[in-house]
């Protein structure tokens, strides 16, 4: 059964830092992994979405990366803006439709 | 484009009452997803339908769920009787799939339902 950890469960950083959010996976035979950002009181969106066979995928400030091999992906924020702050989850998608989530890092961006 | 639209928002009733959950997917696409998010156990599949079907129920936690896709624009979840332990927020989510595309999952606010 797939499982997906996010450490740490909650981060804050001062405004302009550069910051790394981690998820791992235990089955490795993946077809694609998700990050998505949740507001409070707010729904799921899609940030970045990397296919099995790729390593990394950019968009403006984040970068993720997946290293399917050891069951590992990082999302990488540029310079945070409070308006970062949110909850980050991490999703892995198997041979199905179904996707298996992170319970999320929680960020705050302190101005 | 309007999103993924849910109603109601929010919910309270008290136990033993039904609860109907109801969901608008994006137009156009042909699957649909139903969560339920707590502190507990995080964001879980409940089921997901493909075409109006339903292919896997797997994460539906007693007989006392069910849910229905009667057309491509309308989905609902049903809770008979309710619970307090069924208090959670319900997520329904969408995504267009075709052949081996991947396409990330739209999902709607949410509705934050409270069994008292």
């Amino acid at each position: 059964k797939q499982e997906v950890t996010q450490i740490p469960a909650a981060l804050s950083v001062p405004e302009g830092e550069n910051l790394v959010l981690n998820c791992s996976f235990t089955d490795s035979a993946i077809y694609n992994l998700q990050w998505f950002r949740q507001d409070p009181g707010k729904g799921l969106t899609s940030l970045l979405l990397i296919q099995s066979s790729q390593r990394e995928q950019t968009s403006g400030r984040l970068n993720a990366s997946l290293d399917k091999s050891s069951g590992r992906s990082t999302l990488y924020i540029a310079a945070s803006q409070p308006g970062d702050s949110a909850t980050y989850l991490c999703a892995v998608q198997g041979g199905s439709e179904k996707l298996v989530f992170g319970k999320g890092t929680k960020l705050t961006v302190n101005p | 484009d309007a999103g993924v639209i849910q109603s109601p928002r929010h919910e309270v009733t008290e136990m033993g009452q039904e609860v109907t959950l109801r969901c608008k997917p994006i137009s156009g696409h042909n699957s649909l997803f139903w969560y339920r998010q707590t502190m507990m156990r995080g964001l879980e599949l409940l089921i997901y339908f493909n075409n109006n079907v339903p292919i896997d129920d797997s994460g539906m936690p007693e007989d006392r769920f069910s849910a229905k896709m009667p057309n491509a624009s309308f989905s609902t979840l049903k809770i008979q009787p309710s619970e307090p332990r069924d208090s959670a927020v319900y997520f329904c989510a969408s995504s267009r799939i075709q052949g081996a595309s991947n396409q990330p999952q739209h999902f709607g606010d949410g509705t934050r339902l409270s069994i008292l």
